[in-house]
């Protein structure tokens, strides 16, 4: 089985900055690597697949990149919506698994 | 509207059973491979089961083989998964969720709200 581990576990941002977050897989996965963000009750939402692009409707402050088992997801100019739950996923080899999961808190 | 709406979870007795339901509308069901994947309470995703647009390439994962079976009726747009032998740690929120429909294996479009399962005496 492929973990994912992201980094780090929590952030804290103020609006307008720019934010990283890291994920590695601990096996090379390609560029099989989604990005998932989630709020409190609600479902994962898909920002990026294919390690680099976006998903329908995600604004372009959201960026993926990397290959093989190094992947960062960025945001340009953190937004007080983008709060939340980020994961990554693997779809490269079953199982799927996904990291667990870096908690963004908006200052 | 394009949604996933899931239904089924309860509070169960370990080594009981459950079956989930999960409901597509809005787009043409026949044309994704869809999933079921958990979260347990303050814990991370982890993806349980697939099967393909025609019923078949099913997969699952270690920990529920042999006790879990996924399904899915094309005429009903309705996806499911039979739960036998429930565990403790078979708790979770239990979401649907529809892959992007493209060659391979692709990543998760469209998730449902959840339905909560809960393992306990």
């Amino acid at each position: 089985e492929i973990v994912m581990t992201q980094s780090p576990a929590t952030l804290s941002f103020s609006p307008g900055e720019r934010v990283t977050l890291s994920c590695r897989a601990s096996a090379s996965i390609s560029s099989s690597l989604a990005w998932y963000h989630q709020k409190p009750g609600q479902a994962p939402r898909l920002l990026i697949s294919g390690a680099s692009t976006r998903a329908t409707g995600i604004p372009a402050r959201f960026s993926g990149s990397g290959s093989g088992t190094e992947f960062t997801l960025t945001i340009s100019s953190l937004q007080s919506e983008d709060f939340g739950v980020y994961s990554c996923q693997q779809y490269n080899n079953w199982p799927l698994t996904f990291g667990q999961g870096t908690r963004l808190e908006i200052k | 509207e394009v949604q996933l709406l899931e239904s089924g979870g309860d509070l169960v007795q370990p080594g009981g059973s459950l079956r989930l339901s999960c409901a597509a509308s809005g787009f043409t069901f026949s044309g994704n491979s869809m999933s079921w994947v958990r979260q347990a309470p303050g814990k991370g995703l982890e993806w349980v089961s697939v099967i393909n647009h025609a019923g078949g390439g099913i997969v699952y994962r270690d920990s529920v083989k042999g006790r879990f079976t996924i399904s899915r009726d094309i005429s009903k747009n309705m996806l499911f998964l039979e739960m036998n032998s429930l565990r403790a740690e078979d708790t979770a929120l239990y979401f649907c969720a529809r892959e992007v429909p493209a060659a391979g294996t692709q990543p998760f479009d469209l998730w449902g709200q959840g339905t909560m399962v809960i393992v306990s005496s």
